[in-house]
């Protein structure tokens, strides 16, 4: 398996644009989380999915941020109007409910800057 | 906030030295599990303990946990230069559907060679 695969690796914007981020989980995994890591937070749990349901988004700063899930494969993240205070590295994890206790397995991260 | 925090924040060994870092949370807990992050990656699974538990080995890596203090400890024996990285513990404090797992804001550990 190829693991959990985001992209882009890199996004650099401007203050204002719309930032797009991508995630493909492990085939068979059906719980998908959203996390951001920053300096000065650490790694925050944005939103989580099961089954393609978001169960908890209460991590969801803004209501500029949304995420979907349209299918066990695919899931974004979405930004509108992005601001500099979101620049942070977005990771995407995924593991299988019912797995052995929560484990999860990171994708590589989307490093996003917003000037 | 933060449900858990390592401590400390860096630190610096030579090869071959263990390697302690610890971890205090503030809730009861399912599980904790500690995890690695390489530079500019994601992080890696490395153990889990489960709340009844007190102690797992896995190669190089011990961990401990006391549950009446809120705290575990990651030991990493005989360091290699390719330990560098942070370390990061983490809390489940959910069930069933509920999911929740927390991260402590990590520790940087270098080993030099």
């Amino acid at each position: 398996d190829a693991g959990v695969i985001q992209s882009p690796r890199h996004e650099v914007t401007e203050m204002g644009q719309e930032v797009t981020l991508r995630c493909k989980p492990i085939s068979g995994h059906n719980s998908l989380f959203w996390y951001r890591q920053t300096m000065m937070r650490g790694l925050e749990l944005l939103i989580y999915f099961n089954n393609n349901v978001p169960i908890d988004d209460s991590g969801m700063p803004e209501d500029r941020f949304s995420a979907k899930m349209p299918n066990a494969s695919f899931s974004t993240l979405k930004i509108q109007p992005s601001e500099p205070r979101d620049s942070a590295v977005y990771f995407c994890a995924s593991t299988p409910v019912g797995g052995p206790a929560n484990v999860l397995t990171f994708g590589a991260g989307s490093r996003l800057t917003v000037l | 906030s933060q449900q858990g925090e390592e401590d400390p924040q860096a630190l610096s060994i030579q090869e071959g030295e263990n390697a302690t870092m610890n971890c205090s949370y503030k809730t009861s807990i399912n599980n904790l599990q500690w995890y690695r992050q390489n530079s500019g990656r994601g992080l890696v699974h490395l153990i889990l303990i489960r709340s009844n538990e007190r102690e797992k080995h896995s190669g190089r890596l011990r961990v401990t946990l006391d549950t009446s203090k809120k705290s575990s400890s990651l030991l990493i024996t005989a360091s290699r230069a390719a330990d560098t990285a942070s370390y990061f513990c983490a809390t489940d404090v959910g069930g069933g559907s509920n999911y929740k797992l927390t991260f402590g804001k990590g520790t940087l550990l270098t080993v030099n060679p």
